[in-house]
């Protein structure tokens, strides 16, 4: 079945720096969807990134991510990270035909002054 | 447009006890989901409708979870009976055919003592 893997749990880093949490994924379909989802304390997920197509930068509230199919990888960047980012991130993917969405273990990113 | 809302926002319950737990999707929305969400486990699918039948019913919870939608704009999560280990916090989440982006709801945070 589909598979997504986060390799860090946790990334600490201060503010100002730039953010890099890695997303790689498994599917035997050829066309999967990918997604970042952001989620705040006591808040609940939201999307925050999606893309559908191979090798396009997608951007929304500074972050940006690329889907890479040669790789599998949907690596979720920031050029500058602010205390406001510091939040547990998700990655999803969807194939198929429905919109099931089988989600990473999550980074939490902790941003420091 | 109203998102997902979810009753109750927080519950308490003793070891045994049955609990019932209510979502209303987004008005519109085709899909359904229901998640669980620990700290170690992160995000675990527990339930997927899509127009009211039952699409994916997660293996690991079949005896004593189950979800029901009767209608397109209600569904519940029964727990029966809970145990201390189903102290989470549970999603419920709706998305539109086809568009594959999910609403999440703000959760009810269980406590099984």
């Amino acid at each position: 079945g589909d598979s997504v893997t986060q390799t860090e749990g946790l990334v600490t880093l201060t503010e100002g720096l730039p953010v890099m949490l890695n997303c790689t994924y498994q599917t035997i379909y050829s066309n999967p969807f990918l997604f970042w989802y952001v989620q705040h304390l006591n808040e609940s997920p939201r999307l925050l990134l999606k893309s559908f197509t191979d090798n396009k930068r997608t951007e929304h509230q500074g972050f940006h991510a690329t889907l890479h199919k040669s790789s599998s990888s949907f690596h979720l960047q920031k050029s500058s990270a602010q205390l406001s980012d510091s939040a547990l991130y998700y990655c999803a993917l969807s194939s198929g035909s429905f919109n099931k969405l089988t989600f990473g273990a999550g980074t939490r990113l902790a941003v420091c002054p | 447009d109203a998102g997902v809302t979810q009753t109750p926002r927080h519950e308490v319950a003793e070891k045994g006890q049955t609990i019932i737990l209510k979502c209303e999707p987004v008005s519109g929305h085709n899909d359904l989901f229901w998640y669980r969400q620990t700290k170690i486990q992160g995000l675990e699918l527990l339930s997927y409708f899509r127009s009211k039948s039952l699409m994916e019913d997660g293996g690991a919870f079949k005896d004593r979870f189950k979800a029901e939608m009767l209608n397109s704009s209600f569904s519940t999560l029964k727990i029966q009976p809970t145990e201390p280990k189903d102290s989470a916090v549970y999603l419920c989440a709706s998305s539109l055919l086809g568009v594959y982006e999910q609403y999440f709801g703000p959760g009810t945070r269980l406590t099984v003592l």
